[in-house]
């Protein structure tokens, strides 16, 4: 059973438009979250992170918006770029004595329509 | 170096054939993970070091999968006996902080196993 799903496997955006990226998970014990970008044959890069305290955090382009009765983050990429083209990975961890493992969900591959 | 560094990058081997793959993390690192990424899926955990110890195999599909880190620092998975089903990416990551561990993962490029 997934604990962590991002039910759009792509999505398609034109340059300059917003770019919403959804992901949902299972376990009320994750508390941390985290956004992981991935091109092909690199391993993938962090992005931006959000813990449950609280509800957004903003970088740049990117804001994250985490809803925790809901169990759903989203990540908000403004405005989009071309090279914003890739696969995109939403990752979450547990609090503290619950390991250290990140669980990753499936992907997302965003493509940026130029 | 600057970054995770991990070889081979590319492996095929054939059905029954032993196999190492080979994780230098970030200097200092204290934090090691080992992933595994099949075609068109997420990376699935597979173990995790703090230091030289193996806190957490749970993730390791099998006892063919093996994984050390002897000096706390460079870190080998190997996987014996490969299967087809074996073949995947293997991703390494490595942390700074040992401790409650919040901060990003850095990964490295991934070995890619074919197992014919």
């Amino acid at each position: 059973d997934q604990q962590v799903k991002q039910n759009s496997p792509s999505l398609s955006v034109q340059e300059g438009r917003i770019s919403i990226l959804n992901c949902d998970y299972t376990n009320s014990m994750f508390d941390y979250f985290l956004w992981y970008k991935k091109y092909p044959a690199e391993g993938p890069t962090f992005l931006i992170s959000i813990s449950s305290i609280k509800d957004k955090n903003e970088d740049g382009r990117f804001t994250v918006f985490l809803n925790k009765s809901a169990k759903h983050l989203s990540l908000h990429i403004v405005p989009s770029q071309p090279g914003d083209s890739a696969v995109y990975f939403c990752a979450a961890k547990g609090a503290y004595n619950y390991g250290q493992n990140f669980v990753f969900g499936p992907g997302t591959r965003l493509s940026v329509l130029p | 170096g600057a970054g995770v560094s991990q070889s081979p990058r590319y492996k095929v081997a054939k059905r029954g054939q032993d196999v190492a793959l080979r994780c230098d993390p970030i200097s200092g690192h204290v934090s090691l993970f080992w992933y595994q990424q099949a075609l068109g899926q997420g990376p699935e955990f597979l173990t995790y070091f703090q230091n030289e110890a193996q806190l957490d195999k749970s993730g390791l599909p099998s006892d063919r999968f093996f994984a050390e880190r002897p000096e706390g620092s460079v870190s080998t998975l190997k996987i014996q006996r490969t299967q087809q089903e074996d073949s995947a990416v293997y991703l390494c990551a490595s942390s700074a902080r040992g401790d409650r561990n919040t901060g990003e993962l850095f990964f490295g490029e991934g070995s890619r196993l074919t197992v014919l």
